[in-house]
């Protein structure tokens, strides 16, 4: 079956460093690939997502591209802030919009120290 | 921005009861969607509902689980009886037919004693 896996966390990095949370994936077919963000006491939210092979997802200074070679999808930021400090989930679905839901990765707590 | 919306946030019951996990969908979506996150574990998914009926549910959403559109507002999540390992954080979702966006809740922390 479909699964993803991510960088154990949590990741504690000073403000304006370089953000990596490395994603693989394993799926039958091509999926989409998506990140999810959860900030404290809210729920998820999509941060960015790629539909098929080489697309590079980007938002709010995050990128993330879709490798089919390597079956990765790792999200990337040049310089984090505080506000960055949330739980990020990447994802896939197989559905293409339909009903089947999404397939998510363990999440990556992120702790942005000022 | 529309938001998802859920009630309780926060549930605690003995094990054995019966819990109703309510949530208020985005008005023009059609796809509902149950998932949910035990502490220090992957999030989920449950069961995507669509046109008044399940279409379709994971391994562990067995006979102890059901969901309702109770009232063309309403989805909601029922446990008939609760278990201790069904102690997880539940999050409701929806989306619009052809768009893989889901839109969240911000969750039911269910606590099972």
């Amino acid at each position: 079956g479909d699964s993803v896996t991510q960088m154990e966390g949590p990741v504690t990095l000073s403000e304006e460093a370089f953000l990596t949370i490395n994603c693989t994936y394993t799926a039958t077919g091509y999926p989409s690939l998506f990140w999810y963000v959860q900030y404290p006491g809210e729920g998820l939210q999509l941060l960015l997502k790629a539909t098929k092979a080489d697309d590079k997802g980007s938002n709010k200074g995050f990128e993330a591209t879709y490798r089919k070679e390597t079956t990765s999808f790792h999200l990337e930021k040049g310089s984090v802030q505080v506000s960055d400090s949330a739980v990020y989930f990447c994802a896939l679905s197989d559905s293409g919009g339909g009903a089947d839901g999404l397939t998510f990765g363990k999440g990556t707590h992120l702790i942005i120290q000022p | 921005e529309p938001e998802v919306t859920q009630t309780p946030s926060h549930q605690v019951t003995q094990m054995g009861q019966e819990v109703i996990l309510r949530c208020v969908p985005i008005s023009n979506h059609l796809y509902f969607y149950w998932y949910r996150q035990i502490l220090g574990q992957k999030v989920e998914f449950l069961v995507s509902f669509y046109n008044n009926e399940i279409s379709e549910k994971s391994e562990i959403f067995d006979d102890q689980f059901s969901v309702e559109r109770p009232d063309g507002s309403n989805f909601t999540l029922k446990i008939r009886s609760t278990k201790l390992e069904d102690s997880a954080m539940y999050f409701c979702a929806s989306s619009r037919p052809g768009y893989e966006k889901l839109f969240f809740g911000s969750g039911t922390q269910l606590s099972v004693l």
